[in-house]
């Protein structure tokens, strides 16, 4: 079946530190792959995705390449930011949804 | 556009009490769902609609029914109320489920508690 494994957090970085999540899947077929993000008290909003191999989402920084060869979907952000502190969703979509657990994200000063 | 808009925010039920948690869209979405989110365990869906009269179930349907008699609502009923339903429940709503491109817009969410 259709599933989402990502990485555990929580996750805590400094103030323009590196960020990568990783994310990978297993699905049958061509899934689109996409990136939530939920703020404190919130539902999830969508960071960026991918629908076809090789595509690369972007957004806010954020960046994601859907690599079909090893079934992945890493986010990265060059440079973060104390706003960027949230929780993190992967997710597929191959007529229906299936999410990860989540990363929770803390940036300090 | 208000998007999606889920009541209440904060429910506390007792065990067997029973209950619906409202979800409506003005995007004149086909397409609406409702999930659950647990701690550790990412979103889970719950029950989907295609399309007004269409509803099926997600991956844990049991203790919840739904129906969607309009475009616009797509109401969560919880028929006797148990402990291991407490959670965040989220509606969501897109163009159309069967586009895998299609981006999900969610509500705010509800926090039930079961006593």
């Amino acid at each position: 079946g259709n599933s989402v494994t990502q990485m555990e957090g929580p996750v805590t970085l400094s103030e323009e530190a590196f960020l990568t999540i990783n994310c990978t899947y297993t699905a049958t077929g061509y899934p689109s792959l996409f990136w939530y993000v939920q703020y404190p008290g919130e539902g999830l909003q969508l960071l960026l995705k991918a629908t076809k191999a090789d595509d690369k989402g972007s957004n806010k920084g954020f960046e994601a390449t859907y690599r079909k060869e090893t079934t992945s979907f890493h986010l990265e952000k060059g440079s973060v930011q104390v706003s960027d502190s949230a929780v993190y969703f992967c997710a597929l979509n191959n007529n229906d949804m299936r999410f990860g657990a989540g990363t929770r994200l803390t940036v300090k000063p | 556009n208000a998007g999606v808009t889920q009541t209440p925010k904060f429910q506390v039920l007792k065990t067997g009490q029973s209950m619906t948690l409202q979800c409506a869209q003005d995007m004149n979405h086909e397409y609406m769902s409702w999930y659950r989110q647990d701690p550790g365990m990412g979103l889970r869906l719950i029950h989907y609609s295609v399309g007004a009269g269409i509803t099926d179930q997600g991956e844990v349907p049991n203790g919840y029914n739904v129906s969607r008699s309009t475009t616009e609502d797509f109401p969560l009923r919880l028929l006797s109320a148990a402990p291991s339903q407490t959670s965040v429940y989220f509606c969501a709503s897109s163009t159309s489920g069967s586009g895998s491109y299609n981006e999900q817009f969610f509500g705010p969410g509800t926090r039930l508690t079961v006593l």
